[in-house]
């Protein structure tokens, strides 16, 4: 069966400090993966989303960067955190139309 | 270009009495949709999908919703509500946009239940 990894579970970082979050996917192969921002009080916000190694697309302009080095591992990082970084983050995959498949989530907050 | 509208950002019930949590959507194609539950601080869980079978999709924990191609809706129902179904529910279309399947999420609608 697929499952979904994500960590770290929370994480409180310092104003420009950098940040790697690793998410990987077991049990599938050439998944889509997705990166997520919740923001407290708001919906999910679409921040990366790939559909094949080292193909990554950018939803929305910001501090972040994602990268795929392996088929079923989605790394989402910064250089230089700042504190409207702060939020919960989420990793997913899907195939096609299919459900997508969340992981648990990193909780960030930027101090 | 695909949407969601989740028409009530809280919606407050008394316990035992019926759920009613409202999606309007838009897509180019025929998208597949999803209700998706998050109780606080957790990841996502599947509720139920629609991917172009019956239009009346039953899932998890006695939900349901109705796929109504004319009004563009998906809202969800429950007949009876339960304490442990406060949480926020996201409703999610996806279809292929610009070549890729992209979920794209509602605002959310946070449940309240009172005993």
């Amino acid at each position: 069966s697929q499952t979904i990894h994500q960590w770290p579970a929370t994480l409180v970082q310092p104003v420009g400090s950098p940040l790697s979050l690793e998410c990987t996917v077991e049990g599938t192969s050439n998944p889509n993966l997705y990166w997520y921002r919740q923001a407290a009080g708001r919906g999910l916000q679409l921040l990366f989303y790939s559909v094949g190694i080292g193909q990554i697309s950018s939803e929305v302009p910001q501090n972040l960067s994602a990268s795929r080095p392996q088929d079923r591992q989605f790394i989402l990082s910064s250089k230089k955190l700042l504190l409207s970084d702060s939020g919960f983050y989420l990793c997913a995959w899907a195939a096609g139309t299919t459900e997508a498949f969340f992981g648990q989530g990193t909780r960030l907050t930027v101090v | 270009a695909q949407s969601v509208t989740q028409l009530d950002s809280h919606v407050s019930v008394s316990e035992g009495t019926p759920v009613l949590l409202r999606c309007n959507y838009s897509s180019s194609y025929s998208p597949s949709l999803f209700w998706y539950v998050q109780h606080p601080n957790k990841g996502l869980q599947l509720l139920l999908k629609y991917t172009s079978a019956a239009t009346l999709v039953k899932g998890i924990n006695g939900f349901e919703a109705e796929f109504k191609k004319s009004e563009t809706s998906f809202h969800l129902t429950k007949p009876s509500a339960h304490m442990s179904d406060a949480a926020e529910y996201f409703c999610v279309v996806s279809d292929r946009t610009g070549g890729s399947y992209i979920p794209t999420f509602g605002r959310g609608t946070s449940l309240i239940v009172h005993p």
